[in-house]
């Protein structure tokens, strides 16, 4: 099977930089990938690490290491609107669609 | 303008009422997918479907149905819909890439009493 686990809360304030781990087990892995979930909102993705190492995207780098079966999401120039909650999830499985997601870390910004 | 579109997105059923959850996506993509999602519990896995006519169960298949007989519709079913399916529920497609993203639907909040 496969499970990810990933911090429940996390606060921080407005400007700074946070990092939510996410730390795996499974088998047959093929990436990594990072979803936002504002309240009330469809899961939205963020990035993708199918390779070790780091992902940048404007504000957000995702990083990835397979030796450690970790990784990472950095937001950096945190704002308000990142308040959401984010999901790690694994691809995998039969024709590398099966998706498994952690169980979430609610990322509070305050100002 | 590219999505997923689900329907209803706010459904109150009994116990052992037949229901159907829909759901359509516009980019032709090859992958559909079912999950739900509970409190503490993140989204888990219905069924998903690589093709038309090709599906397969998730993490969590007990108690549902799905059917792929066009390649832009994914319907869920719930044939006997019982409390402890009471949920929200996402569709989701993405095209066969590694690095695809998931489009999710809106979601449908579902109550079984």
């Amino acid at each position: 099977g496969q499970s990810l686990e990933q911090p429940s809360e996390v606060t921080a304030v407005e400007g700074a930089i946070v990092q939510i781990n996410c730390t795996y087990q499974t088998s047959g892995f093929y990436g990594l990938s990072w979803y936002q979930q504002h309240d009330g909102g469809a899961p939205t993705f963020l990035s993708y690490n199918g390779l070790d190492g780091l992902e940048e995207t404007g504000r957000f780098s995702s990083f990835l290491s397979r030796s450690d079966s970790y990784g990472y999401l950095l937001l950096q120039e945190l704002q308000m609107k990142d308040s959401a909650s984010y999901f790690c999830a694994l691809t995998s499985g039969t024709g590398r669609r099966a998706l498994t997601f952690g169980s979430g870390t609610r990322l509070q910004v305050q100002p | 303008e590219a999505q997923v579109t689900q329907n209803p997105r706010y459904l109150i059923t009994v116990t052992g009422k037949k229901l159907t959850v829909t759901c359509s996506q516009n980019m032709n993509h090859e992958y559909m997918s079912w999950y739900r999602q509970d409190p503490g519990l993140g989204l888990r896995q219905i069924y998903y479907s690589m093709n038309v006519e090709v599906t397969d169960k998730g993490d969590v298949p007990e108690g549902y149905k799905v059917s792929r007989k066009e390649k832009r519709n994914f319907p869920l079913i719930l044939e006997s819909p019982s409390p402890n399916q009471t949920s929200l529920y996402f569709c989701a497609s993405t095209a066969g890439r590694d690095n695809s993203p998931l489009h999710f639907g809106n979601g449908t909040r579902l109550t079984v009493t």
